[in-house]
């Protein structure tokens, strides 16, 4: 079982350029969510797809985007890329949005913003 | 805000059982417990989980108190490959239907020799 795949692992931009993240989601599942982790910190959520739509969102602005294909794959889209956007982002997929269905997590892209 | 609270760290010594505790007040009748651990560079590692009865798996087990207001992740025999951040998390419905993982600042765990 082929678990959840991020690509690319590093990648450094600078200042207002913009960047996309893919993901593939462990095989079965149908929702994929993305995180942020700041360096020392804990991840934060970002959004969440069920289905190819966004179901849900934490408190990140509208030039972080998403988009879920027909095979639950996944990409996280950033505009206008600012310092502070340096981070570990982490794709998590699950098997349902169920309480009771684990998040898978990804090894992350570490992005570093020049 | 992350609904649980921590310890910064821990120590344990190798093969001995690591007992690492959570509190969680506040949470919600059908708000699940989890735990990750996160291996430096590397993504969360999920643990296990549980609603109010405890749980055991190839990894760990999960201890809830019967007022669900706090738990306790035991690993029996820690390895030195146990060391890491250990996260508990209350798995939170939000209002749009959804429900996500906030993820405090965990617990880092330190396996010695």
């Amino acid at each position: 079982e082929t678990g959840v795949t991020q690509s690319p692992t590093h990648l450094i931009k600078t200042r207002g350029q913009q960047v996309t993240l893919r993901c593939s989601s462990q095989s079965g599942h149908n929702t994929v969510s993305w995180y942020q982790q700041a360096l020392g910190q804990g991840p934060q959520f970002i959004f969440q797809y069920y289905r190819e739509e966004e179901n849900g969102r934490g408190n990140f602005p509208p030039r972080f985007s998403g988009l879920q294909f027909p095979n639950y794959s996944s990409e996280l889209n950033v505009n206008a890329l600012e310092l502070d956007d340096s981070a570990l982002y982490l794709c998590a997929s699950s098997a349902g949005q169920e309480f009771n269905q684990p998040q898978h997590f990804g090894d992350g892209t570490r992005l570093s913003i020049l | 805000d992350a609904k649980t609270t921590q310890p910064p760290s821990m120590d344990c010594a190798e093969g001995r059982a690591a007992n690492l505790p959570c509190n969680h007040s506040t949470i919600s009748g059908n708000e699940y417990v989890y735990w990750y651990r996160q291996i430096h560079s590397q993504g969360p590692q999920y643990i296990i989980h549980g609603l109010k009865n405890n749980e055991t798996n190839e990894m760990a087990s999960l201890i809830i108190t019967e007022d669900r207001k706090s738990s306790t992740l035991i690993l029996p025999h820690a390895t030195l490959r146990d060391t890491a951040v250990y996260y508990c998390i209350v798995r939170v419905a939000d209002s749009g239907g959804y429900n996500k993982l906030i993820f405090g600042a965990g617990t880092r765990l330190a396996v010695h020799p």
